[in-house]
């Protein structure tokens, strides 16, 4: 089975500065790699994905992530934050091969708190 | 396209009574997923359905807990009892089924608060 790990529940970061978000994963098989955003009262968005090829993978609203298979990691990263980023962020990793099984699992969650 | 759409956004109701979410899926996708949110467990996976059938529903804590779906375009779930430990964000999420690199796409919830 999978299992994600978000080793930070909280980061706070000040506006404009960078921030790295940590996500690991455990898996006997190969998987598909997501970060979704929920921001306070709504429904979780889809941030990016990681299916296959490049291992740098961007996304929406200036947020990156990079695929390390020798680490199973995948770190979401973003160079210059704003107040608006502060939210909560998932990481989820779904079986590649799991057609009929197709939940993901997710992490615990990142909270996000940008500073003024 | 709206979106999945979730109804109500809040309901507070007694213990003891029944509680109904309702969850439209995006058209086109085959795949509806149920969740709850607490600060305590995070998100959980209680049901999901392929093609209007349901597949795995381990995660439902309790016989207090079902869901249906009796068509393409719509899914509820229904907890009879409530306790107040059901309180929690319950979210709705679909996806096209066939293709697994696609995410989900999730509704704006619905925050349930048992007294």
């Amino acid at each position: 089975a999978q299992s994600v790990t978000q080793l930070d529940s909280q980061v706070p970061v000040f506006e404009e500065a960078p921030v790295e978000l940590r996500c690991n994963y455990s898996s006997s098989v190969s998987v598909y790699l997501f970060w979704y955003v929920q921001y306070p009262n709504q429904g979780l968005q889809l941030l990016l994905k990681y299916l296959s090829g490049s291992t740098l993978v961007k996304g929406i609203n200036g947020f990156e992530a990079e695929f390390n298979k020798s680490q199973t990691s995948f770190h979401l990263r973003k160079p210059s934050v704003h107040i608006s980023d502060t939210a909560e962020y998932f990481c989820a990793v779904r079986k590649s091969r799991d057609n009929y099984g197709q939940n993901f699992v997710f992490g615990p969650g990142t909270r996000l708190s940008v500073l003024p | 396209d709206a979106g999945v759409i979730q109804s109500p956004r809040h309901e507070v109701t007694e213990m003891g009574q029944e509680v109904t979410l309702r969850c439209k899926p995006i058209s086109g996708h085959n795949s509806l997923f149920w969740y709850r949110q607490t600060m305590m467990r995070g998100l959980e996976l209680l049901i999901y359905f392929n093609n209007n059938v349901p597949i795995d529903d381990s995660g439902m804590p309790e016989d207090r807990f079902s869901a249906k779906m009796p068509n393409a375009s719509f899914s509820t779930l229904k907890i009879q009892p409530s306790e107040p430990r059901d309180s929690a964000v319950y979210f709705c999420a679909s996806s096209l089924g066939v293709g697994r690199s696609y995410g989900y796409t999730f509704g704006s919830g619905t925050r349930l608060t048992v007294v």
